[in-house]
C-alpha cells in the first residue's frame, strides 16, 4: 500500500464552524506533514510531525490545530476559520523527515 | 535564503518531442532536490529524487539531472504524450533545514 489517503476531498463551512481533516498511510512512514496549497501556486508546509511529534509549526495561526493520534494518522482541527483559508489541504509521509514525499489528493476547503 | 526558480512557467508542444523543464536554485548546500507532478485539483507525485551526491536519476521516459555548483537541475521527458499533461514541480531540501522549497512549476501541456 503506497497510498496517503485523505478525508473528506471537499469540504465548506461556516466562520463558527468546527471540522476535522484527516489523513491516513499505512506505508509505516514515520514523518508526515500538512501543506496549504493556492490556486497556481506552489504548496506551503504548515505542520511536520516526527516520530509522532510535531518538530515543525510554520508559525501557522492558532485556528489550525495538527494532532497525530499514532504514527498512521494525522489530523487537522479547524475552527473559526476565514474566507481566506480556502485553498487544497495536501497530507504527505515519508520514511523518514527529508526522503521521498508520497502526498494524498487532498481536501479542497471552502470557507463561506 | 533559498530561492527555487522555474523556467519556463508554461509549455505547450507537439506530441512525441522531447523536452526539458529547468529549476535553478540559490543556494547549492542542498540535502536533495525532488521533482513532482501535479494535476488539476489533485495532489503531488513524486517523480525523482535526486540526492546531492548524485548527478542524475532516470525512471522510465524521464531523466533528471543535478549540477549543484551552477545550482541547476533538468527534467528531461522523452517522446511526450497528451497524458504528461500536468504542472511539474522541483523542490529542493537545504542541508540543516527540515522544509522543502518548491519552485513555482512549469504547466507542461502536449498537444495530441
Amino acid at each position: 500500500d503506497t497510498e496517503v489517503t485523505q478525508t473528506p476531498k471537499h469540504l465548506v463551512m461556516g466562520m463558527t464552524n468546527k471540522k476535522s481533516l484527516k489523513c491516513e498511510q499505512h506505508m509505516g512512514h514515520r514523518a508526515m506533514y500538512w501543506y496549504k496549497q493556492k490556486a497556481k501556486k506552489p504548496p506551503e508546509l504548515m505542520f511536520v510531525y516526527s516520530y509522532e511529534k510535531l518538530s515543525i509549526n510554520e508559525s501557522v495561526p492558532s485556528r489550525f490545530s495538527p494532532e497525530c493520534p499514532n504514527s498512521s494518522l494525522l489530523n487537522l482541527h479547524l475552527h473559526a476559520l476565514q474566507p481566506e483559508d480556502s485553498a487544497l489541504y495536501l497530507c504527505a509521509s515519508s520514511q523518514l523527515h527529508g526522503e521521498k514525499l508520497f502526498f494524498g489528493s487532498g481536501t479542497q476547503l471552502s470557507v463561506l | 535564503k533559498q530561492e527555487v526558480t522555474q523556467i519556463p512557467a508554461a509549455l505547450s508542444v507537439p506530441e512525441g518531442e522531447n523536452l526539458v523543464l529547468n529549476c535553478s536554485f540559490t543556494d547549492s548546500a542542498i540535502y536533495n532536490l525532488q521533482w513532482f507532478r501535479q494535476d488539476p485539483g489533485k495532489g503531488l507525485t513524486s517523480l525523482l529524487l535526486i540526492q546531492s551526491s548524485q548527478r542524475e536519476q532516470t525512471s522510465g521516459r524521464l531523466n533528471a539531472s543535478l549540477d549543484k555548483s551552477s545550482g541547476r537541475s533538468t527534467l528531461y521527458i522523452a517522446a511526450s504524450q497528451p497524458g504528461d499533461s500536468a504542472t511539474y514541480l522541483c523542490a529542493v531540501l537545504i542541508q540543516g533545514a527540515q522544509k522543502l522549497v518548491f519552485g513555482q512549476g512549469t504547466r507542461l501541456t502536449i498537444n495530441p
